[in-house]
């Protein structure tokens, strides 16, 4: 069926340093991918989503790449901050004509200063 | 701003109540979901819902049903609450594919079946 496989489920990365979040996806016709930041206690919000037309997207520190040939796509952070520190969702748009989407398992970044 | 509200923060119920979970937008979204969130298991589909009146089961609908009588109002429903749907339920809505845009989620409902 429809999955998305997210890893890592913990990373901890100095402050300063780079953070690298992973997903895969199992259905080629998937064709948006969001990524979601939770942080303790409050909803998911929407930091950054890509569209199957694009390879890659940035916004300031936070960058996103897809490859639809191998069916992945990735979240990258740069110069992490104490305030990045949070579970992060991706997601995947599996099927054309319906809104649902299907999260990954998460991660939970830790940025040490 | 997007706001999705839910009734409870926290609800506490004892097995076998039947339960309502609330959930109500004020955008004029379409698309309406119930997930709900537990550890390591990420967010998993309950319903979801494009219209009023309409449904569609998502990935885990045993043991629960929705529904959707107006527009900016979508009900979470356990017929029969059981302790293994103790969990965070988290209510979603987003504008039609057209657009695509993400999801806005509400707070959250921590529920504890007792």
């Amino acid at each position: 069926g429809e999955n998305v496989e997210q890893h890592p489920s913990t990373l901890s990365v100095q402050e300063g340093d780079s953070a690298v979040i992973k997903c895969t996806y199992s259905d080629s016709a998937s064709n948006y991918f969001p990524w979601y930041k939770q942080e303790l206690g409050k909803r998911p919000q929407l930091i950054i989503d890509i569209r199957s037309n694009v390879g890659e997207k940035k916004d300031q520190r936070i960058a996103v790449t897809l490859n639809k040939t191998a069916k992945h796509f990735s979240l990258h952070i740069t110069e992490t901050q104490p305030e990045d520190s949070a579970v992060y969702f991706c997601a995947a748009s599996m099927l054309a004509g319906t809104y649902k989407y299907i999260f990954g398992t998460g991660t939970r970044l830790k940025v040490l200063a | 701003d997007v706001k999705v509200t839910q009734s409870s923060r926290y609800l506490v119920k004892r097995t076998g109540e039947k339960v309502f979970l609330e959930c109500v937008q004020d955008m004029d979204h379409e698309n309406m979901f119930w997930y709900r969130q537990d550890p390591g298991l990420g967010l998993r589909l309950i319903y979801f819902s494009y219209d009023v009146k309409m449904k569609e089961k998502g990935d885990i609908p045993e043991g629960y049903s929705v529904s959707r009588e107006k527009k900016e109002r979508f009900s979470l429903i356990l017929e029969s609450a059981s302790t293994n749907q103790t969990s965070m339920y988290l209510c979603a809505s987003s504008v039609s594919q057209g657009s695509h845009y993400g999801y806005t989620f509400g707070s959250g409902t921590r529920l504890t079946v007792v």
